[in-house]
């Protein structure tokens, strides 16, 4: 069964400044589907940015991009220029693609990131 | 686009009592979830649907919960006989078929659930 990490429970950074947020997965496919939602105080939970498991470039969302290590099994999310917002909680998610079982995703913990002003 | 939308927003209700939630997708998306969500958790997957088959249910719903979707719209989540651990923000999400790529996910403000 797929599993996702999430190995930071809280972070914190200061307005302007660039923080990382951790994620690995457990997988036996090859083709895959990654993606980061962040969910706010209000509780509506958004798409930030997703990651094709066969891409080999790193996907980028004007401030958000990810470094995907497909060996390491790894996803992190790298939040620059950080801002007051950006507060929320952001869970790490993997997604099968169609042909490999169906559309269910499933969701780390989360990682909870305050932006200081 | 008018987003996904539940109702109700907030229910409290007794132990032992039946409850229904409503879950509207936005309209041109074919496939729709359940998921659950505790106090620092992340969303545990329950149930989805393609249309109005439901296709996968997760071993965490138990046969005290139901969810139907009729005509492929919107989508009812009942649980009968709650119990005090059933207390939990049940967040439903809708997505369209994307062709080669990732489908993301559309959330829902949620339901929060509170048994007394």
């Amino acid at each position: 069964a797929q599993t996702v990490t999430q190995s930071q429970p809280e972070m914190s950074v200061q307005e302007a400044e660039t923080v990382t947020l951790s994620c690995t997965y457990d997988t036996s496919e090859s083709n895959y589907y990654l993606f980061w939602y962040k969910q706010p105080p209000s509780r509506q939970m958004i798409l930030v940015i997703r990651q094709e498991a066969y891409k080999q470039q790193n996907a980028t969302e004007n401030r958000f991009s990810v470094n995907f290590q497909k060996a390491a099994k790894s996803f992190s999310l790298k939040i620059s220029d950080s801002q007051l917002g950006d507060t929320a909680m952001y869970f790490c998610a993997f997604m099968n693609p169609p042909q490999g079982g169906g559309f269910k995703t499933i969701f780390g913990a989360g990682t909870r990131l305050f932006v200081k002003a | 686009d008018t987003g996904v939308s539940q109702d109700p927003r907030h229910k409290i209700t007794k132990r032992g009592q039946n409850v229904t939630f409503r879950c509207d997708p936005i309209s041109e998306h074919n496939r729709l979830y359940w998921y659950r969500q505790t106090l620092g958790q992340g969303p545990e997957f329950l149930t989805y649907f393609q249309n109005e088959a439901q296709l996968e249910k997760s071993r965490l719903l138990s046969d005290r919960f139901s969810a139907e979707r009729p005509k492929g719209s919107f989508s009812t989540l009942e649980i009968q006989r709650t119990e005090q651990g059933d207390s939990a923000m049940y967040l439903c999400a809708s997505s369209r078929n994307e062709g080669t790529q990732s489908e993301k996910l559309f959330f829902g403000s949620g339901t929060q659930l509170s048994v007394l």
